[in-house]
C-alpha cells in the first residue's frame, strides 16, 4: 500500500536553517492531510493539518504546502532547532465532505529528521 | 497538558494466548481508535469507536479482534489468540469530532 509515501527516509539539517520534508500520495480521493511528530518511545504527536481547500497553511515555526495537481505536500520547519530532532510523519484522509472521516488516516513511513547544533 | 496513556508499555506474550491492552483517552473525548504499526512499517489503522460501537474498522481488525470501552475511562483493545503476526506497537488515540487525533505512547507487544 503505496498510497502516502515519503521517500527520503532520513534529512539532516543545521540549526537554524530550513528544513523541508515531503510527501506525495497517490489517492486523489485525501482531501486532509496531516503532519505528526514522532520522539523515540513515544506517540505520534500532531502537528499541523491542510485541507485540499488550502494551498498553505502556518503555524509559527511550521508550514505545510498543498500542490494538489501534484499530489504532494511538503513541511517546511524555519528555523530548525535541535529539539525538532524526531521522525515526521505524512498522513492523509478523506474528510467528512467527501464521505470518508477525518480520523482513518493514512500515514507515509517517515522521515527522520536530524538537526545539527 | 492531556494525554493520551497506555498500559502496559510493553506486553510480551505467548502465540494463541489472549491479550489485552489497555487505554485511557483524553476525558472530553468521544472518539476513539486503535492504530498499529509493525516493526519497519506504516502505522496503519485498525478500528474507530465512537459511541460505544465500532464506526469503522480496516481489514485487519478480523474477529480474533475486539474493542470495549468497560467504564467512563478505559477503552480497550483484546485480541483472542495471538499469532507471531500481531507483534507491532498498538497506538491508541482519541479526539473531540472533526480534530486530529491524540496519540498514547503505544503498547509494544510481542508474540512469542
Amino acid at each position: 500500500d503505496q498510497q502516502v509515501k515519503q521517500n527520503s527516509p532520513s534529512l539532516s539539517v543545521q540549526e537554524g536553517r530550513i528544513s523541508i520534508l515531503n510527501c506525495d500520495y497517490t489517492n486523489s480521493m485525501f482531501d486532509y492531510f496531516l503532519w505528526y511528530k514522532k520522539y523515540p518511545a513515544e506517540g505520534p504527536t500532531f502537528l499541523i493539518s491542510i485541507s485540499s481547500i488550502k494551498d498553505k497553511n502556518e503555524d509559527g515555526r511550521f508550514t505545510v504546502f498543498l500542490n494538489k495537481s501534484a499530489k504532494h505536500l511538503s513541511l517546511h520547519i524555519v528555523p530548525s532547532q535541535p529539539g525538532d530532532s524526531a521522525v515526521y510523519f505524512c498522513a492523509a484522509s478523506r474528510s467528512i465532505n467527501s464521505g470518508g472521516s477525518n480520523y482513518k488516516l493514512t500515514f507515509g513511513k517517515g522521515t527522520l529528521l536530524t538537526v545539527n547544533p | 497538558e492531556p494525554e493520551v496513556t497506555q498500559t502496559p508499555s510493553h506486553q510480551v506474550t505467548q502465540m494463541g494466548q489472549e491479550v489485552i491492552l489497555r487505554c485511557v483517552p483524553i476525558s472530553n473525548h468521544l472518539y476513539f481508535y486503535w492504530y498499529r504499526q509493525i516493526l519497519g512499517q506504516k502505522v496503519e489503522f485498525l478500528v474507530s469507536f465512537y459511541n460505544n460501537e465500532i464506526s469503522e474498522k480496516s481489514e485487519i481488525f478480523d474477529d480474533q479482534f475486539s474493542v470495549e470501552r468497560p467504564d467512563g475511562s478505559n477503552f480497550t483493545l483484546k485480541i483472542r489468540s495471538t499469532k507471531l503476526e500481531d507483534s507491532a506497537m498498538y497506538f491508541c488515540a482519541s479526539s473531540e469530532k472533526f480534530s486530529p487525533l491524540h496519540f498514547g505512547n503505544g503498547t509494544r507487544l510481542t508474540v512469542t
